[in-house]
């Protein structure tokens, strides 16, 4: 059974990048999933982010293409998310999944963009 | 952006049915399988229904899923206190190359 965890950078000034990451336990990064970012503005609905398979291809909202990396490391068995020039539009829970079956989800972490 | 559109609640007293539906376009629905997910506030999403109509193990058979054309939808039978959640339908979007949303639906047992 694999579990997923989100760092928690909390607070993010606008402007400034956002860093995250997703450390996979109970099993491989290497393993056949397809590893994802989520996030879910304050009562707002569901946004992909954008994903990456074990393969290392990775596929972006176009909507956030232009400031989004996503990326592993799998020495540490985490995958991360980078996401620059945020704003207050940025301001959600970030969740980390894998959106092959079986899925998994982290608990999701607060993001807020203030200064 | 939702590009999957779905009505912002429903409700039904206990032991009725509900229907949720979702409705996209050739390039997601019409050309791909829909998920289901259920998120109680404040908590991740859980998948309920994948491939349009298999429910992963755990899940009651209570829920069922169907899609027909670009459209898709998800039935509460016998509703219990502990349905009442946001629902979210999703799909893989082959113009976006990318996995969308529904715009949820929440879901009150009266």
């Amino acid at each position: 059974q694999l579990q997923l965890q989100e760092s928690a950078p909390g607070l993010v000034k606008p402007s400034e990048t956002l860093s995250l990451n997703c450390t996979v336990s109970g099993g491989s990064l290497r393993s056949s999933y397809y590893w994802a970012w989520i996030r879910q503005p304050p009562g707002k609905g569901l946004e992909w982010i954008g994903s990456i398979y074990s393969s290392g291809t990775t596929y972006y909202n176009p909507s956030l293409k232009s400031r989004v990396t996503i990326f592993e490391d799998t020495s540490k068995n985490h995958f991360s998310l980078k996401l620059s020039s945020v704003t207050a539009a940025d301001t959600a829970v970030y969740f980390c999944a894998t959106l092959s079956m079986p899925q998994f989800w982290g608990q999701g972490t607060v993001v807020t963009v203030s200064s | 952006q939702s590009v999957l559109t779905q009505p912002p609640s429903a409700s039904g007293a206990p032991g009725q049915r509900v229907t949720i539906s979702c409705s996209g376009s050739s390039s997601n629905i019409g050309s791909d399988t829909v998920n289901w997910y259920q998120q109680v506030p404040g908590t991740a999403p859980k998948l309920l229904i994948f491939k349009n109509n298999q429910r992963p193990s755990g899940v009651p058979d209570r829920f069922s899923g169907s899609k027909s054309g670009t459209s898709a939808s998800l039935a509460i039978s016998g509703l219990q206190s502990e349905d009442e959640a946001e629902y979210h339908c999703a799909a893989w979007d082959d113009s976006l190359n990318g996995y969308v949303f529904g715009t949820g639906t929440q879901v009150t047992v009266l």
